[in-house]
């Protein structure tokens, strides 16, 4: 069965340092989004993507972070200077307009 | 505020029982998903309800949407100890869009 893919499964970064996070979505799928869970609290929507551009994005979603899809099949989130605060588990998801299918996630840890 | 919310917060059952988790939301909706994530892992997607849908069935999952009351509700019949778990509503405005997920129910099975 399909299934979006994320790497790595966990990160650990220097405050200030910069994250890229991976992802594979689901190869015919044209809708790709991030979400940020922190710990023991809701699923927030990060941005959303389609056509190679960003169609929605949230108040989290600063200048400090950009998504890029480099190729036909990876999707990243990179977040620059990391804080404390970014600590959580990123998920990326893809959709085909329909049902959102989530990856494992990337365990993001600041110290 | 576009954020669902639910109930209970938490659930605890014995094998064999019927669990019942409820959300609402504020707006107005294209489609109401659930799903379920196990401990530090990813989520799963259970069920999709269109906003033209009164009831769904998938297995021992049974999902109602009440549009008129900005509620839906997820029951999962003759529970088993791996159905415990957090289980999420989210919902979409339109097709391809983000989801904007509840706080979600942590729900025990115990054996």
């Amino acid at each position: 069965e399909p299934e979006v893919t994320q790497t790595p499964s966990h990160q650990v970064t220097q405050m200030g340092q910069e994250v890229i996070l991976r992802c594979v979505p689901i190869s015919n799928h044209l809708y790709f989004y991030w979400y940020r869970q922190i710990l023991g609290q809701k699923v927030e929507f990060l941005v959303s993507f389609y056509n190679n551009e960003i169609s929605e994005k949230s108040e989290i979603f600063d200048d400090q972070f950009s998504v890029e899809r480099p190729d036909g099949s990876n999707f990243t989130l990179k977040i620059r200077s990391t804080k404390l605060e970014d600590s959580a588990m990123y998920f990326c998801a893809s959709s085909d307009a329909r049902v959102a299918f989530f990856g494992q996630g990337t365990r993001l840890t600041v110290v | 505020s576009q954020q669902g919310e639910e109930d209970p917060q938490a659930l605890s059952i014995q094998e064999g029982e019927n669990a019942t988790m409820n959300c609402s939301y504020k707006t107005s909706i294209n489609n109401l998903q659930w799903y379920r994530q196990n401990s530090g892992r990813g989520l799963v997607h259970l069920i999709l309800i269109r906003s033209n849908e009164r009831e769904k069935h998938s297995g021992r999952l049974r999902v109602t949407l009440d549009t008129s009351k900005k509620s839906s509700s997820l029951l999962i019949t003759a529970s088993r100890a791996a159905d415990t778990a957090s289980y999420f509503c989210a919902f979409g405005m339109e097709y391809g869009n983000k989801l904007v997920f509840g706080a979600g129910t942590i729900l025990r099975v115990k054996s």
